[in-house]
This record gives structure tokens, sequence and C-alpha cells, in this order.
């Protein structure tokens, strides 16, 4: 079975920019979760979608958006970049809402220059 | 809120067991310890978890105690490929939703 997949692996933005960032979640699993890592503030959770709905925030400004289609597939979306959203961030899935264990992809490095 | 502490780096000799120690101390009574692990350049991977008894899989095994506060993580037979941080969650209930809380980890060094 394949694991989730997160597409692209690295980014490079300029500050004010936008970026979209996508996640395919393993077969079958309904629940994507986005995740923030940082070396100074640690994982950090965006936001969870089940059903294409919004579920579950986390602290994060406006700025940071995502979305769920109906295949289960998501994309997170972060408008005005800034230095600070340079990050790894990580997608992961599981077959319902709130249904752990979650399991996360390679994730995709983005760099704000 | 539960959180959890760990020791945030440990050396074992390849071959041996790996033991590592989290706390715990405000746990709940229904919420379960998970265990990840991240590789370099890797997303975090599931190992195991738990809510009070003792559970064991294919990749390590997971030691709970009585009163819920602590846990430890074993390896038994640690390999180079295990050098990796590792992760002990606890799942917070909220009101209508939950949070999984995120330490800094224990980085394990497997020395050969």
């Amino acid at each position: 079975k394949a694991g989730v997949t997160q597409t692209p692996r690295y980014l490079i933005k300029t500050r004010g920019q936008q970026v979209t960032l996508s996640c395919s979640p393993i077969s079958g699993h309904r629940s994507v979760s986005w995740y923030q890592q940082t070396p100074g503030q640690g994982l950090q959770f965006l936001f969870e979608y089940f059903s294409e709905t919004q579920r579950n925030k986390g602290n994060f400004p406006g700025r940071f958006s995502g979305r769920q289609f109906s295949n289960s597939r998501s994309e997170m979306n972060v408008s005005t970049l800034e230095l600070g959203d340079s990050a790894l961030y990580l997608c992961a899935s599981s077959p319902g809402q709130g249904v752990l264990p979650q399991h996360f992809g390679d994730g995709t490095r983005l760099s704000i220059l | 809120d539960a959180k959890t502490t760990q020791p945030p780096s440990m050396d074992c000799a390849e071959g041996r067991a790996a033991n590592l120690p989290c706390n715990h101390s405000t746990i709940s009574g229904n919420e379960y310890v998970y265990w990840y692990r991240q590789i370099h350049s890797q997303g975090p991977q599931y190992i195991i978890h738990g809510l009070k008894n003792n559970e064991t899989n294919e990749m390590a095994s997971l030691i709970i105690t009585e009163d819920r506060k602590s846990s430890t993580l074993i390896l038994p037979h640690a390999t180079l490929r295990d050098t990796a941080v590792y992760y002990c969650i606890v799942r917070v209930e909220g009101d209508s939703n939950y949070q999984l809380i995120w330490g800094a980890g224990t980085k394990l060094i497997i020395k050969p």
C-alpha cells in the first residue's frame, strides 16, 4: 500500500508570495492533518480535514488555509509568505476524523528568501 | 493539558536494548500515549501506542507504569538505522476536538 505522498519535496519562495502544497493520503484514509515543523517550535498542528470539511484547527493565522477534495486529497495554502514560514510542512493521514495513529509523509521543505 | 517530558539525547551501543523514558505525569485516565520516531529528512514514523497495559509489536515494546505517569519505549536490539529523534505524545481531548501534544523528543544515537 502506498504511503502518504507530498509534493513538491522542496520549494523556494520569496516574501509576499503565496504557495500551495499538496498531499495524497494512504488509500482508504479519509482524514488529513497538516503540521508545521521548525527547529525552534518543533511540530505544531495546523488543521485536520475530514469529508472535505475542516474539523480541527491549531493556533495559526488566517494566512494558512487548506481544503480537501472528494477523493480525500488535500492542499494547504499559505498567502503573503513571511520569512518565519520557512519550515518543513508535514501531512498525515488516518482512516477517520480523530482516529490515531496518523501516518506521515516526508514533507515539503519550504524556504522563504 | 497533559504534556510529556523526555531527555534531549541518549546514546546506545549497537545490539543492545535502547530504553527511552517519557514522563507524562498529568495524563488523564482515557488518554493514550503514542510513540513516533523521525529519521533525518523523513516524516515521523508511528511506532507503538498504549493506554495502561504493556504493548509489544515488531518494532518495539512499550512499558507503562501502573500509575500511568511515565512510560518507557524499548528497542530490544538497536541497530544503526534506529538513530532518530523519538517522540512521546499524548492525545488531549477537548470539548469538541483533540490535540496531539508533541514535545522536543529524544535524539537517540546508536553507536557501533
